[in-house]
């Protein structure tokens, strides 16, 4: 177990609608990351948040948007949904040290759109 | 940016065999080079690491090598065992920067045959 959980594990919705996807870091950990794995495809990454401030921008769709609460558990928020969405959304957290920062991944939230 | 090229994709080998998947990387400023296990269904694991002020790093059967002036890398299992079948992903991180800088490789789908 990493520490980071994410819920909901299953999503299942329709064209045009729009969800959440909800993480809480490890205990201790500042940083968020929302990634995209797409079937068979590698690690997208989204957006980072770092003690509640947007951090990093990566290949995020602008209906698509995100938010870390003071108690540093983060919402990715997926509106307009089309049938392309449908991925497992990853978080995963970290924290600054000495060295390079580690991520760890939550289980992933399993969005199907139909 | 940074860009990272993994192979090969899939990789099949006899249980009890040696499986090596290699990356390269298009930033000589990138120091920090991780590997990834996701099993099936499962979150992204940190399975291993290296800076580029080493050049080997082992862990029981698995070890990685960096070849600073190639600009590659490796991950090398020794002994495999049905339980090292899943997808692995390398990655590489530039100095001093948060993890929203790591950027991923492709992956290499690795299957054990009994």
């Amino acid at each position: 177990d990493s520490g980071v959980t994410q819920t909901p594990k299953h999503l299942i919705t329709a064209t045009g609608q729009r969800v959440t996807l909800r993480c809480s870091p490890r205990s201790g950990d500042l940083s968020v990351y929302w990634y995209q794995q797409s079937l068979d495809q590698g690690l997208q990454f989204l957006i980072q948040y770092y003690n509640g401030e947007e951090r990093a921008k990566g290949n995020i769709l602008e209906r698509f948007s995100a938010q870390q609460f003071p108690d540093l558990h983060s919402e990715l928020n997926l509106s307009s949904l089309e049938l392309g969405d449908s991925a497992l959304y990853f978080c995963a957290s970290s924290s600054p040290g000495t060295g390079p920062e580690k991520l760890f991944f939550g289980s992933g939230t399993q969005l199907s759109v139909l | 940016g940074e860009n990272v090229e993994q192979h090969p994709s899939t990789l099949s080998v006899q249980e009890g065999d040696s499986a090596v998947i290699k990356c390269t990387y298009s930033d000589s400023a990138s120091n920090y080079f991780p590997w990834y296990k996701q099993e099936l269904g499962k979150r992204p694991q940190l399975i291993i690491d290296i800076r580029s002020n080493v050049g080997e790093k082992k862990d029981q059967r698995i070890a990685v090598t960096l070849n600073k002036t190639a600009k590659h890398f490796s991950l090398h299992i020794t002994e495999t065992q049905p339980e090292d079948s899943a997808v692995y992903f390398c990655a590489a991180s530039l100095p001093y920067s948060s993890a929203s800088k790591i950027i991923f490789g492709s992956g290499t789908r690795l299957s054990i045959r009994p």
